[in-house]
């Protein structure tokens, strides 16, 4: 079946560097995705990759490891705006978007 | 990026009545709409896909009589849920995928309260 594992919840601190990982399974692969989404909010789009390797946009970067079904997202310099749900989406064969559960990532001071 | 507007944001209804949920892509052709659902603190459930001209695909367990999904322009999908009851309170999130994209744009949200 198809499948994406996330931590369910991590805290970091204001400031400091947090990695969020995914692994995924699928039928086919097209891609992952990481959303952001702040309560009671849409998902907005963070990161694609399809190629292996560290993409890095500002405070954010996200790493993929196909043969190893793996991502992780990187986030530097933690502000409090940070504190949100972070979304791992695998593409499949179908372009369908499978999610994962969601990390609900918390800052403190 | 492009734009999907989702219209409305909020929406009390009473329990038996029917409400239209409109998603518009603003400034590209949307082939393929998608709509979700997402209850509190869980992730997003894929409920349809839309294919522009064509019958909605709808995931297993959501019935199709219940949730009416449209898709008559490149720019328009919408969500009418029917007969609607307490148990369909939730956040309705559509997104839209142009051709050739593999990047899907995401709508702001409504907020569906049953009462």
């Amino acid at each position: 079946g198809q499948n994406i594992d996330q931590p369910t919840e991590m805290t970091a601190t204001e400031g400091a560097i947090v990695q969020i990982n995914c692994t995924y399974q699928t039928s086919g692969f097209n891609g992952l995705f990481w959303y952001q989404q702040h309560a009671g909010e849409a998902p907005t789009f963070l990161s694609y990759n399809v190629l292996d390797g560290l993409e890095e946009k500002g405070r954010f970067s996200s790493f993929l490891s196909r043969s190893k079904g793996y991502s992780y997202l990187l986030l530097k310099e933690l502000q409090m705006k940070d504190s949100a749900s972070y979304l791992c989406a695998a593409m499949d064969s179908n372009y369908q978007l499978i999610w994962g559960a969601g990390t609900k990532l918390i800052i403190k001071p | 990026g492009a734009v999907v507007s989702q219209h409305p944001s909020w929406v009390i209804c009473k329990s038996g009545t029917s409400v239209k949920i409109e998603c518009r892509s603003l400034d590209f052709q949307a082939t393929t709409m998608f709509w979700y659902r997402q209850f509190p603190k869980q992730s997003l459930m894929l409920m349809a896909t839309s294919n522009e001209g064509s019958k909605a695909t709808y995931e297993q367990g959501v019935e199709k009589d219940k949730f009416l999904i449209n898709h008559a322009s490149l720019t328009l999908s919408t969500l009418t849920v029917t007969s609607a009851h307490p148990e369909d309170s939730s956040f309705y999130i559509c997104s839209a995928r142009g051709q050739g994209v593999t990047e899907a744009f995401f709508g702001q949200g409504t907020r569906l309260t049953v009462v």
